[in-house]
């Protein structure tokens, strides 16, 4: 693989159950970051790690929680869905936190019924 | 409040004229700023930055403009091809800090007609 993978590509989901998405990065970088975007707001944060061990809040974490057990992994999951998660979520990665252009991954379509 | 705008949801431009996409910020600590492109059904990729230091940044054909004391931003991408038809998020950070996160705004979604 080379960049970002993030799975699935898709998923419908009932409120109220677990769900964790998948991402992962195979260019060694220190920063990872989840987005989430919804039409006419753009690209939200929703949580970043700036290093393996580490995770940071973003602008909209609430609902969902992430983990970096290491380098390349940064799962994002939503520990109850709710309607109002029915967003496309997109996983990214940066050499350095924050200031280097981040690579995106192709992202998941999720749906909460 | 959002603290990245751009306030043209779409443009629409003919092949071989220039394209202008504007983006305002309102935060004066922002102090790097980039430009992405995103087509429908995948993730958005790097086009060009700026740093606060520079007024202009230029790549082929895609040019950036920052006038800091506006908190203005354009990108100029001449000429337009319809290659180039995509939505376009700018984004801005702030340098200093131990989180430096990147906040984008809403896009603007370019058409080039042949």
């Amino acid at each position: 693989i080379a960049g970002i993978t993030q799975a699935p590509t898709s998923q419908i989901l009932a409120a109220g159950r677990r769900m964790t998405l998948r991402c992962t990065q195979d260019m060694r970088h220190n920063a990872m970051y989840w987005y989430r975007q919804d039409l006419g707001l753009g690209l939200r944060l929703i949580h970043y790690s700036n290093t393996a061990g580490t995770t940071g809040k973003g602008e909209v974490p609430d609902g969902y929680s992430v983990s970096r057990a290491n380098t390349d992994d940064f799962p994002l999951t939503l520990a109850s869905a709710v309607p109002s998660q029915t967003s496309v979520y997109f996983c990214a990665s940066s050499a350095l936190p924050g200031r280097d252009e981040q690579f995106f991954g192709p992202g998941t379509r999720l749906t909460v019924l | 409040d959002q603290q990245v705008k751009q306030n043209s949801p779409s443009l629409s431009v003919q092949e071989g004229r220039i394209s202008i996409l504007n983006c305002d910020y309102t935060n004066s600590m922002f102090d790097y700023f980039l430009w992405y492109k995103k087509y429908p059904a995948e993730g958005p990729t790097f086009l060009i930055s700026i740093s606060s230091i520079k007024d202009k940044n230029e790549d082929g054909r895609f040019t950036v403009f920052l006038n800091k004391s506006a908190k203005h931003l354009s990108l100029h991408i001449v000429p337009s091809q319809p290659g180039d038809s995509a939505v376009y998020f700018c984004a801005a950070s702030i340098s200093s800090g131990s989180a430096r996160q990147l906040t984008f705004g809403s896009g603007t979604q370019l058409t080039v007609l042949p």
